[in-house]
């Protein structure tokens, strides 16, 4: 079991570009979730699916982010429009379902934007 | 509002000695209570989950945590600490499917 994969590690970005950050859940697991971890913010929720369909997506800035889970191996969190207040540590986790299971998370994608 | 607090953000330990982390949470239900700990460049990993039962719950590497409904608590404890402990922990509440996380407790452990 490779655990939550998350890719690229670190991804670099101009301002205005968009940047698309990509994770595959442990198999067999039905809920993902995306987090985002900064020094002044911590851990904040973004967005959850349930066996792939979106169930909560309350903290996900309206404009520029979306996420979408197409299959069940992978969900993908799309920034449009990139500003420097998107850098961060986005941080991914699946749970084998959507109540107080454990979360296993990913190493993250920090992205950069410059 | 609901909310967790960890009113530490660091604390220096000399290797050997016992820990205590604070947590403290304010929520309207009893919550399932967490504590993940988040190596460098890694995610988080759970160390040990508390919703009901025996106050206090055993965790891995010989951490453990005490639940407090009085004190609205779940501090973090460990009786002597390794280098290999230095981290940032979190406790985390969850109500339903997501998880509200504090701000983190920086370990430092002095060799």
């Amino acid at each position: 079991n490779a655990g939550v994969i998350q890719t690229p590690r670190h991804k670099v970005t101009g301002k205005g570009q968009e940047a698309t950050l990509w994770c595959e859940p442990i198999s067999g697991h039905s809920a993902v979730f995306w987090y985002r971890q900064t020094i002044v913010q911590g851990l904040e929720f973004l967005t959850y699916f349930r066996n792939q369909a979106p169930i909560d997506d309350s903290g996900m800035p309206k404009e520029r982010f979306s996420a979408q889970m197409p299959n069940q191996s992978h969900s993908t969190l799309k920034i449009q429009s990139t500003q420097p207040q998107d850098s961060a540590v986005y941080l991914c986790a699946s749970s084998l379902g959507g109540g107080q299971n454990t979360l296993y998370f990913g190493a993250g994608t920090r992205l950069s934007v410059l | 509002a609901q909310s967790v607090t960890q009113p530490d953000a660091r604390v220096t330990v000399s290797e050997g000695a016992s820990l205590q982390l604070r947590c403290k949470y304010s929520y309207s239900a009893t919550p399932y209570l967490f504590w993940y700990v988040q190596y460098p460049r890694q995610g988080l990993q759970l160390l040990l989950k508390y919703y009901s039962g025996d106050p206090v719950v055993q965790g891995v590497n010989g951490f453990e945590a005490e639940f407090s409904k009085s004190d609205s608590s779940f501090h973090l404890r460990k009786a002597s600490v390794h280098w290999s402990d230095s981290a940032v922990y979190f406790c985390a509440v969850g109500l339903g499917y997501k998880l509200t996380f504090g701000t983190g407790t920086s370990l430092l452990v002095d060799p």
